[in-house]
């Protein structure tokens, strides 16, 4: 299976909001909902920040939402903040060739 | 508190076998559900997720990468072993393992510090 599909970068201003896309076909993002995602800054491992499409890990800021339309997964953040300026990747379940796990190509957000 | 590290070689040649460790702490393989996961990425590239490890024993893998994989775990250690086949230049990457809370192959909510795999002659 190919690797979903996110915009390479969005940017905003400390305050607004942004959304970050990922787009994949029916046989993943889809089909269940099992849509991820992680936050990663330079150096450093991923954290995850959402899981099963829009549940929140305990301690993950309320600004970080999620949501899902058809094969296209979406991570809203809201109140951007410095600390925010990160890669982030969504990640989903699929089948085809067997259980297979996609990752994004990755979103780079800076803030502006 | 959850804690996971890698540990194995840094370098290694084309055509060798790699054999990554990951030994943890915080939580035990007794726990139904819970499973430990293998995710790499290339030097300024996306992440790639390679394997996953159940409890009981169930084992998932890349369907891209299958046969080159093995993942196993040993309780007694609380460590989980993956070994990679002919390796590659292009497999050069900080190889992560990564905790499983419950069921979930896309859901890795600690993660080691991780460990740069360089193949190389």
């Amino acid at each position: 299976q190919s690797a979903l599909t996110q915009p390479a970068s969005v940017s905003g201003s400390p305050g607004q909001s942004i959304t970050i896309s990922c787009t994949g076909t029916s046989s993943d993002v889809g089909g269940y909902n099992l849509v991820s995602w992680y936050q990663q800054h330079p150096g450093k491992a991923p954290k995850l920040m959402i899981y099963e499409g829009t549940k929140r890990p305990s301690g993950v800021s309320n600004r970080f939402s999620a949501s899902k339309s058809g094969n296209t997964a979406s991570l809203t953040i809201s109140g951007l903040q410095a600390e925010d300026e990160a890669d982030y990747y969504c990640c989903s379940y699929a089948t085809g060739s067997g259980v297979d796990v996609l990752f994004g190509g990755g979103t780079k957000v800076t803030v502006l | 508190q959850i804690t996971l590290k890698e540990s194995g070689p840094t370098l290694v040649k084309p055509t060798q076998t790699l054999t990554l460790t990951c030994t943890f702490s915080g939580f035990s393989f007794s726990s139904t559900g819970v499973g430990v996961g293998w995710i790499r990425q290339p030097p300024g590239k996306a992440l790639e997720w390679l394997a996953l490890i159940y409890w009981d024993d169930d084992k998932r893998y890349s369907p891209s990468l299958k046969s080159r994989l093995t993942i196993t775990k040993d309780t007694s250690k609380d460590q989980v072993v993956l070994t990679m086949t002919n390796m590659d230049p292009i497999d050069t990457a900080t190889y992560y393992c990564a905790h499983s809370p419950n069921f979930g192959e896309t859901e890795y909510d600690s993660w080691g510090q991780g460990i740069l795999v360089t193949v190389s002659s």
